[in-house]
């Protein structure tokens, strides 16, 4: 069965914080890895990673992706009160009619 | 601002009632995702459909759980009879291309659902 594994579950931490999110997963066949940001409402697409070692960048934040320890990472530096979020990771994997599997969230919180 | 509209934002409903949800997903997309989440099991994939056909429904309650696409516009997501274990937000999600260009998925804002 496929899985992602999020961690940690949460986090609090200061505005200028640099933070680390990690992602694992088992999946079988797989294709690509997407994270999103949850604040109060719907999830917002951030990234999407098919290839181990390029880092994916959009201002403070960036994603890299290792196929061979299989799994990703999510960096937010100079954190922002802003940032506090549910960030989502989501493994898509097996033939090309199978949706996202979604972990389970890290939830960030930014206190100034 | 091509987005994905969900109706109704909020719904209460007794246990027993018919719920019916509705989605628009954004035009020329062609896959359509139902998820329900909670704060206990997070993100749950209910459903989606591609050109308008169901590919998986696995993640439904098939006795009272039931989804369709009337037309490349409209997908619905039905619980007839709703129980109290069915309150969550439910979020419908479009995408469009095949392949890896697939997998970006727009959310729409939910639906909020209470069952008493």
């Amino acid at each position: 069965e496929d899985k992602v594994v999020q961690s940690p579950l949460s986090l609090v931490v200061h505005e200028g914080d640099t933070v680390t999110l990690n992602c694992s997963y088992e999946v079988t066949n797989f294709r690509s890895l997407l994270w999103y940001k949850q604040e109060k409402k719907a999830p917002t697409f951030l990234f999407m990673l098919t290839s181990s070692g390029i880092e994916k960048k959009s201002g403070r934040l960036s994603s890299i992706l290792d196929k061979k320890e299989l799994f990703s990472i999510l960096n937010i530096t100079a954190t922002q009160t802003g940032d506090s979020a549910v960030y989502l990771c989501a493994v898509g994997g097996n033939s090309g009619n199978t949706p996202l599997v979604f972990g389970k969230g890290t939830r960030l919180s930014v206190i100034a | 601002d091509a987005r994905v509209t969900q109706t109704p934002r909020h719904k209460v409903t007794e246990m027993g009632q018919e719920v019916t949800m509705r989605c628009q997903p954004i035009l020329g997309h062609n896959t359509v995702f139902w998820y329900r989440q909670t704060m206990m099991q997070g993100l749950e994939l209910l459903a989606y459909f591609r050109n308008r056909a169901p590919l998986d429904d696995s993640g439904m309650p098939k006795d009272r759980f039931s989804a369709e696409m009337p037309d490349a516009t409209l997908a619905t997501l039905k619980i007839q009879p709703s129980e109290p274990r069915d309150s969550a937000v439910y979020f419908c999600a479009s995408g469009q291309g095949s392949g890896v260009a697939q997998e970006t998925q727009y959310f729409g804002p939910g639906t909020r659902l209470l069952v008493l």
